[in-house]
C-alpha cells in the first residue's frame, strides 16, 4: 500500500526554469491538495482538487499551476521558478468529507538558485 | 474561513500528561476539528478528529468545549517521540472544502 507518493524528493533549479512536482495516490481519494512549508513555518495551501477535472486555489496560488486529469495524479507545475519558491512541498489526499483525515506524502525539498 | 489559534510552544516532562489547547471561536456548526502532528523532517501525520463529543484513540484524546469554540488535545503519557509540532485545523464543508494549517504548537518533551 503506497499511500501518497511524491517525486522527486529533492530538486535544485535555476531561476526561470520550469518543472513539475509529481503526486500520486492509490487510495481512490477524491480530494488532493498541495502545500508549501517554509523554514519554521506552518503549511500553506497552494491548490486543491475535489475530483478529476476540478481544481481551485488555496492561500498562495501565484506562480503555480495544477491540473487533475485522473483521480490518482495531481501534479504541481512551476512555470518560471523564483527564489521565493524555495520550500518543502507536501501533497495530501483524502476522501471529500469533513470527517476524513488527510494522508500526506514525504515531501519534495525544492531549492531555487 | 474559520481559523485556529494555538500557543507557539509548550514543554512537558516525559511520562506526564500534556494538554495542547486550540481556540476556534469562528467555527461553524458543520466544521470538524482535526489534529495533526509533524515530526522533524517529515510530513504531517493525522492524530485525531471530532465534531462535538470527546474522542479517544490509541494516540490521544480530544476534548471539545460545549460551545465548540475551543478544544484540547490530550497526550496521556508524553514520550520523547511525541516531540513535534501539533496543528489544530478546521475542515470546512461549505462548497469545496479547504484545509488550512495554522502555525501550530511546538511540543518539547524533557527526559
Amino acid at each position: 500500500n503506497a499511500g501518497v507518493t511524491q517525486t522527486p524528493k529533492f530538486q535544485v533549479l535555476k531561476t526561470g526554469q520550469s518543472m513539475t512536482l509529481q503526486c500520486a495516490q492509490d487510495m481512490n481519494h477524491e480530494y488532493m491538495s498541495w502545500y508549501r512549508q517554509d523554514p519554521g513555518m506552518g503549511l500553506r495551501l497552494i491548490h486543491y482538487s475535489v475530483g478529476a477535472g476540478i481544481t481551485d486555489q488555496g492561500e498562495v496560488p501565484n506562480g503555480y499551476n495544477v491540473s487533475r486529469s485522473t483521480t490518482e495524479d495531481f501534479p504541481l507545475r512551476l512555470l518560471s521558478a523564483a527564489p521565493s519558491q524555495t520550500s518543502v512541498y507536501f501533497c495530501a489526499s483524502s476522501y471529500s468529507y469533513s470527517n476524513q483525515p488527510q494522508h500526506f506524502g514525504d515531501g519534495t525539498r525544492l531549492s531555487i538558485l | 474561513d474559520a481559523k485556529t489559534t494555538q500557543p507557539n510552544s509548550m514543554e512537558s516532562n516525559e511520562e506526564e500528561p500534556v494538554h495542547l489547547p486550540c481556540n476556534h471561536s469562528t467555527i461553524s456548526g458543520t466544521d470538524y476539528i482535526h489534529w495533526y502532528r509533524q515530526l522533524p523532517s517529515q510530513g504531517p501525520e493525522y492524530v485525531i478528529h471530532g465534531l462535538t463529543s470527546n474522542v479517544n484513540n490509541r494516540m490521544a484524546s480530544l476534548a471539545i468545549a460545549e460551545d465548540r469554540k475551543s478544544s484540547t488535545l490530550i497526550l496521556h503519557r508524553a514520550t520523547l517521540r511525541d516531540a513535534a509540532v501539533y496543528y489544530c485545523i478546521l475542515r470546512d464543508v461549505g462548497g469545496f472544502n479547504k484545509f488550512y494549517f495554522g502555525s501550530g504548537t511546538k511540543l518539547n518533551v524533557k527526559p
